[in-house]
């Protein structure tokens, strides 16, 4: 079946502009997250939505950061007035639900590289 | 939330075992021992995971101490495809650590 799918690949943007980043989750998954990771580096926690429930965005870096998922499904993170340190891969993941015992599952990632 | 400590790289040989180690002597006992790697220029990819007993799966084994304090993980014949970074984390099973906290892993190498 068909996987955690993002949008775009790869977006490069100049400092400044406002990007979109999409994610489609596995159907059905309920939980769904958004990770960033800068070049050579961990990965890093960014939001994490679960069904209706408020989303817990206790990892985005800047008030230029949000996100928001429509029908418990497609989730758009938004990075407002890019600076050159956004530039990472932004990985969106899914779970069938919030148990510790269901396994992430994680797409490609969206490239940004802010010029 | 707990915390788990990695070796920062390893160095394997085509078709030898691997064993990965971590550390967790602050796991508590409600935490699963998530196990996720990353190839390059890709996203996590799940492993394994396990609580108290040893799991073995199509891609891996996972060997837990009896205390839980470590575990091992265990690929049978290492593959040039599974260079990758190997990311252990802990998981509260009472689903309050519902986002996975990764640390910088283990760089594994395997040499052809």
């Amino acid at each position: 079946g068909a996987g955690v799918s993002q949008s775009p690949s790869n977006k490069v943007t100049e400092k400044g502009k406002d990007v979109e980043l999409r994610c489609d989750p596995i159907s059905g998954h309920t939980a769904l997250y958004w990770y960033r990771q800068s070049l050579g580096q961990g990965l890093e926690f960014l939001i994490y939505f679960q069904g209706n429930s408020a989303p817990d965005k206790s990892g985005l870096p800047s008030d230029r950061f949000s996100a928001e998922r429509t029908g418990g499904s497609v989730s758009t993170l938004t990075i407002q007035r890019t600076q050159q340190e956004d530039s990472a891969v932004y990985l969106c993941a899914s779970s069938p639900g919030r148990s510790s015992g269901n396994t992430i599952y994680f797409g490609e990632g969206s490239w940004l590289t802010v010029v | 939330d707990a915390k788990t400590t990695q070796p920062n790289s390893m160095e394997s040989n085509e078709e030898e075992p691997v064993h990965l180690p971590c550390n967790h002597s602050t796991i508590s006992g409600t935490d699963y021992i998530h196990w996720y790697r990353q190839l390059p220029s890709q996203g996590p990819e799940y492993v394994i995971h396990g609580l108290t007993s040893n799991v073995n799966n199509r891609m891996a084994s996972l060997a837990i101490a009896e205390d839980r304090k470590s575990s091992t993980l265990i690929l049978h014949r290492a593959t040039l495809r599974d260079a990758a970074v190997y990311y252990c984390i802990l998981r509260d099973g009472w689903g309050s650590n519902y986002k996975l906290t990764f640390g910088k892993g283990t760089l594994l190498t395997v040499n052809p």
